[in-house]
């Protein structure tokens, strides 16, 4: 079982849409987690970190479900612009706090 | 502006050859990663150091070396026994401590052999 898991997608939205992604992670002693954005052939870039009690940013909300060990994303109003893949983190102390990385989500926003 | 730079951002490499990918940092961070991307993958390990003159080997070491003489500075070579490197390669930093251990990336070195 991989570390970190994500459905690939591609999650296909319209506009306005609301779409939501988990990310399981194996390591129940996993401390920090993290939601980043991918464009296309560029660095990640942090997206928001993910706080036991939930956080949310404008028009983006991140869960932590620590009994069934996954994150969520949540976001809200989708706009052209969020086409991108959303990459899920995790790190733990015994790794070292050591980012290990999903292999990303898709989403693709059309008009 | 404090970041992560990398260079060069384009690399092409010949058959045998040794290249080294640069990696600077000025924010001050303990912990350096280099992880390498391929097409529809995710992030994986190559190397990381948590500390000046020390540096461990991540999932997929092999075919690759690395140095930590400076706090800053984290360079990537890319041996000829590394024999499948055209990759995204993507240097990373973060403070490492307990409540601040978000990971901030330069821009990438897209490594091709020709």
């Amino acid at each position: 079982r991989k570390e970190v898991e994500q459905d690939p997608g591609p999650f296909n939205v319209p506009e306005g849409a609301t779409v939501a992604f988990n990310c399981t992670y194996s390591n129940s002693a996993s401390q920090s987690f993290f939601w980043y954005r991918q464009d296309c052939r560029k660095e990640p870039k942090l997206l928001m970190s993910v706080y036991s009690s939930g956080n949310e940013d404008g028009r983006f909300t991140a869960q932590l479900n620590r009994a069934s060990q996954y994150i969520s994303l949540l976001i809200r109003d989708s706009k052209l612009s969020d086409s991108a893949t959303y990459l899920c983190a995790v790190s733990a102390p015994g790794g070292s706090y050591i980012p290990t990385f999903g292999r990303g989500t898709s989403l693709i926003v059309h008009p | 502006d404090g970041g992560i730079t990398q260079s060069p951002k384009y690399l092409f490499r010949k058959e045998g050859q040794n290249v080294t990918l640069s990696c600077e940092q000025n924010l001050n961070h303990d912990a350096m990663y280099w992880y390498r991307q391929d097409p529809g993958q995710g992030l994986r390990l190559i190397y990381y150091s948590q500390i000046v003159n020390d540096f461990q080997k991540g999932d997929i070491a092999e075919g690759y070396s690395v140095s930590r003489e400076k706090k800053e500075s984290f360079p990537l070579t890319v041996t000829s026994a590394q024999k499948n490197p055209t990759a995204f390669y993507l240097c990373a930093s973060s403070s490492r401590t307990a409540t601040n251990t978000e990971a901030f990336f330069g821009q990438g070195t897209r490594l091709t052999v020709v």
